[in-house]
């Protein structure tokens, strides 16, 4: 059974500084994943996808890779801001498993002023 | 529509009442997902459909617990005889097809009293 974790849980850092999320997941075997953002009371804002084929993919300051063969990813987050402030979650979907994403229990991060 | 677009965004409800939730997806996606996030607590899946058709139920967590989806679109999550454990946000998220990205509704909260 696919199971994805995530560390940190929590993560405090001052603005300006670059971080990195960690996502882990057990099964090599997916079709993709993904990484979203979401705010407090809010839905789930999707940040970046990345193939199975693919190694990484970027979109402003963040940055994702990918290494489907040790069953992992990183977010890469460029000089952080406050706004950046939000929990993190990373999914992937299987190929054995349907078509059902699993999802992992998110980085809570929080960005100083 | 341009989002996922979900309703009622609130829904306070006596126990014991039945209550609908409401999902329309972004326009032409073909599979759409209803999950719950209960206060704190990470993402469970419920339902998955593919089309009108629903390969993957296995997430609901009682026969109190339905779905259905009519005409490739909108989808109705009903949920009978609300208990208090029911108090959550439940989310809709669609996707183009069967392993693209996924995009998520803003939920709804629901809150049993």
């Amino acid at each position: 059974k696919q199971e994805v974790t995530q560390i940190p849980a929590a993560l405090s850092v001052p603005e300006g500084e670059n971080l990195v999320l960690n996502c882990s997941f057990t099964d090599s075997a997916i079709y993709n994943l993904q990484w979203f953002r979401q705010d407090p009371g809010k839905g789930l804002t999707s940040l970046l996808l990345i193939q199975s084929s693919q190694r990484e993919q970027t979109s402003g300051r963040l940055n994702a890779s990918l290494d489907k063969s040790s069953g992992r990813s990183t977010l890469y987050i460029a000089a952080s801001q406050p706004g950046d402030s939000a929990t993190y979650l990373c999914a992937v979907r299987p190929l054995s498993y349907g078509q059902n994403f699993v999802f992992g229990p998110g980085t809570r991060l929080s960005v100083l002023p | 529509g341009a989002g996922v677009s979900q309703s009622p965004s609130n829904k306070v409800t006596e126990k014991g009442k039945d209550v609908e939730l409401r999902c329309d997806p972004i326009s032409g996606h073909t599979a759409l997902y209803w999950y719950r996030q209960s206060l704190g607590q990470g993402l469970e899946f419920l339902i998955y459909f593919q089309g009108n058709s629903a390969p993957d139920k296995s997430g609901l967590p009682s026969d109190r617990f339905s779905a259905e989806r009519t005409g490739g679109s909108v989808s109705t999550l009903t949920i009978q005889r609300t208990q208090q454990e029911d108090s959550a946000v439940y989310l809709c998220a669609s996707s183009p097809e069967g392993v693209g990205e996924l995009f998520f509704g803003e939920g709804s909260r629901l809150t049993v009293l």
